[in-house]
Formats: structure tokens, sequence, C-alpha cells
């Protein structure tokens, strides 16, 4: 079964562009969610999704957005990109939402903001 | 609010044992993860506690006190490719989210 996959893997952009990743979760899964991982502040909790729907949502300001496709690939768009916004972004795939399921995270997306 | 705290580097011998620490705060908190990553790459699956007690899994084990809101990782006969960061993890089922600790750098020595 294959895994997680992220694209780009690799994205630079600069201050004031948009970007729109894309993760592909593992077959049969219907819920990703999506993380941001800085040096700074560790592995943040962006959002997640669940059969098309958001069901929570992280502490990151409105530039931060999602969805999720009815095949449940999700894409997560960042507007109006800042400096800070340079992290690596994994998305991680379950299931369900059940409290036992593992979430499998992808190889990420490293977007580097100059 | 979430508060998960773990240390920020160890380093160890090969072959030898060593302890990760991991105590949290959480709200609506339903179980701990463990996971693995090494630099560049993302984490990887290492365990899931949701009852008090020790899990083990061949070299490594994973220990949960909920009333102490405590956790711990415990590698054996580690190996140089066990270098990496070792990041704890609670889940909070009311979003399906994982509140990470800020992960500790394990660094295995010849």
């Amino acid at each position: 079964k294959a895994g997680v996959t992220q694209t780009p893997r690799y994205l630079i952009k600069t201050r004031g562009q948009q970007v729109t990743l894309s993760c592909s979760p593992i077959s049969g899964h219907r819920s990703v969610s999506w993380y941001q991982q800085t040096p700074g502040q560790g592995l943040q909790f962006l959002f997640e999704y669940f059969s098309e729907t958001q069901r929570n949502k992280g502490n990151f300001p409105g530039r931060f957005s999602g969805r999720q496709f009815s095949n449940s690939r999700s894409e997560m768009n960042v507007s109006t990109l800042e400096l800070g916004d340079s992290a690596l972004y994994l998305c991680a795939s379950s299931f369900s939402t059940a409290a036992k399921e593992t979430q499998y995270f992808g190889p990420g997306t490293r977007l580097l903001v100059l | 609010g979430q508060n998960i705290d773990q240390p920020t580097e160890m380093t160890a011998t090969e072959g030898a044992i060593v302890q990760i620490n991991c105590t949290y705060q959480t709200s609506g908190f339903n179980g701990l993860f463990w996971y693995q990553q090494h630099a560049g790459e993302a984490p990887t699956f290492l365990s899931y506690n949701v009852l008090d007690g020790l899990e083990e899994k061949g070299r490594f084990s994973s220990f949960l006190s909920r009333s102490k809101g405590y956790s711990y990782l415990l590698l054996k006969e580690l190996q140089m490719k066990d270098s990496a960061s070792y990041l704890c993890a609670a889940y909070n089922n009311a979003g399906n989210m994982l509140t990470f600790g800020g992960g500790t750098r394990l660094m295995v020595k010849p």
C-alpha cells in the first residue's frame, strides 16, 4: 500500500505570493491533518479534514486555509506569504478519527519564503 | 491549554539503554503517541498508549501514567541508527488532533 504523498517536495516563494500544497492520503484513509514544523516552534497543528469537512483548526491566521476533495486528497493554501511561513509542512492521514487510529505522515513540503 | 514538555537533547552510548521522558497537560486527552523523526524526514510512528502501563515492542517500550500526566519512551540496545528526534504527542479526540512536544534529539555515540 502506498504511503502518504505530498507535492511538491520543495518550494521557493517570495513574500506576498501565495502557495498551494497537495497531499494524497493512504488509500482508504479519510482523515487528513496538516502540520507546520519549524525549528523554533516544533510541530504545530494547522487543521484536519474528514469527509471533505474541516473538523478542527489550530491557532493560525486566516491566510492558512485548506480543503479536501471527495477522493480524500487535500490541499492547503497560504496566501500573502511571510518570511515566517518558511517551514516544513507535513500532512498525516488516518483511516478514521477514532482515538486508536495511528496518523501516518507524508514526507513533507519544505517551503522557503524569500 | 496544551502543554507538553520533553528534554531538548540527550546523548547515549551504543548498546546502552536510554529513557526519554514526556510530561503533558492537555484537555480532552485520549492517548499519547511517540514518533521518531530522522533529520530531513517525516515522523514515523513508534507507539501509542491509551491505558496506563508499559507497552513493549522490540527494542522500544513506552509507558503512560494518565494520573501523573507522564510518559516515557525506553530504547534498549541502542544502535547508531537510533540517532534521531523523538516526538511525544498527546491525542485529542475532539478534533483528531495531535499536540506535539518540542522533540528530544538523541545522539548515539560509539
